[in-house]
């Protein structure tokens, strides 16, 4: 109930592709869906958050689809560049303060 | 970093010795946090704060404790290390539920 499944675990796209991350939950209170983005040797950084209240949000190369009924949601990255390489984690809560992490994806951008 | 600075930022410690890691922030915010980091589990919350002396635990917190004094500083503390507590872990605060977390730049630690 408390997990956050993310996959895939790695994924190679080649630079101006589209990068595709992918998670699902099983807990329907929860209500806060963030995704963060993590570089070598950094602590994780918000890239962009959605609230179930709405389908998608973006924010410049930036999109979340988000689908209720499905309990899942995505983080779509256009024109992929080679500065997108990270670590990027999808994450969500249930109006309290603990963040459910889902497991990560190992994101690599070839020039 | 929005201000948050961990310390140390590497340690190497034996099985059974105490160890206490410290993260202190400039920004304020009331609300901290102790995460650690293992390939496969992305984060996973071991305490948390909601204000100074108020505390309260996180999914993994056995073997750990915490203390926050000041609204600055919120302290990690191993009582007695183990092989499995080796990890990264990462302080993080915020100023409210279901909002941004800022996060420290880790510490790595190595229980031998």
């Amino acid at each position: 109930q408390q997990q956050v499944k993310q996959s895939p675990q790695s994924l190679i796209v080649q630079k101006g592709g589209i990068s595709i991350i992918n998670c699902a939950y099983e807990n329907t209170a929860f209500d806060y869906f963030p995704w963060y983005q993590q570089f070598p040797g950094k602590g994780p950084a918000l890239l962009i958050a959605i609230r179930p209240d709405v389908s998608e949000k973006k924010e410049g190369r930036f999109t979340i689809s988000f689908n209720k009924s499905a309990k899942q949601f995505s983080l779509h990255i256009m024109d992929s560049q080679p500065g997108d390489s990270a670590t990027y984690f999808c994450a969500a809560s249930r109006g309290n303060y603990q963040l459910i992490w889902g497991a990560g994806t190992k994101l690599i951008i070839k020039p | 970093d929005a201000g948050i600075t961990q310390s140390p930022r590497h340690k190497v410690t034996e099985t059974g010795t105490p160890v206490t890691l410290r993260c202190h922030q400039t920004e304020n915010h009331r609300y901290m946090y102790w995460y650690r980091q293992d390939p496969g589990h992305g984060l996973r919350l071991i305490h948390y704060s909601y204000g100074v002396k108020d505390t309260d635990k996180g999914e993994v917190s056995d073997g750990y404790s915490v203390s926050r004094s000041k609204t600055e500083d919120f302290l990690l503390t191993l009582e007695s290390a183990t092989s499995s507590q080796t990890s990264v872990y990462f302080c993080a605060t915020t100023t409210g539920q279901n909002t941004e977390a800022f996060f420290g730049q880790g510490t790595r630690l190595t229980v031998v």
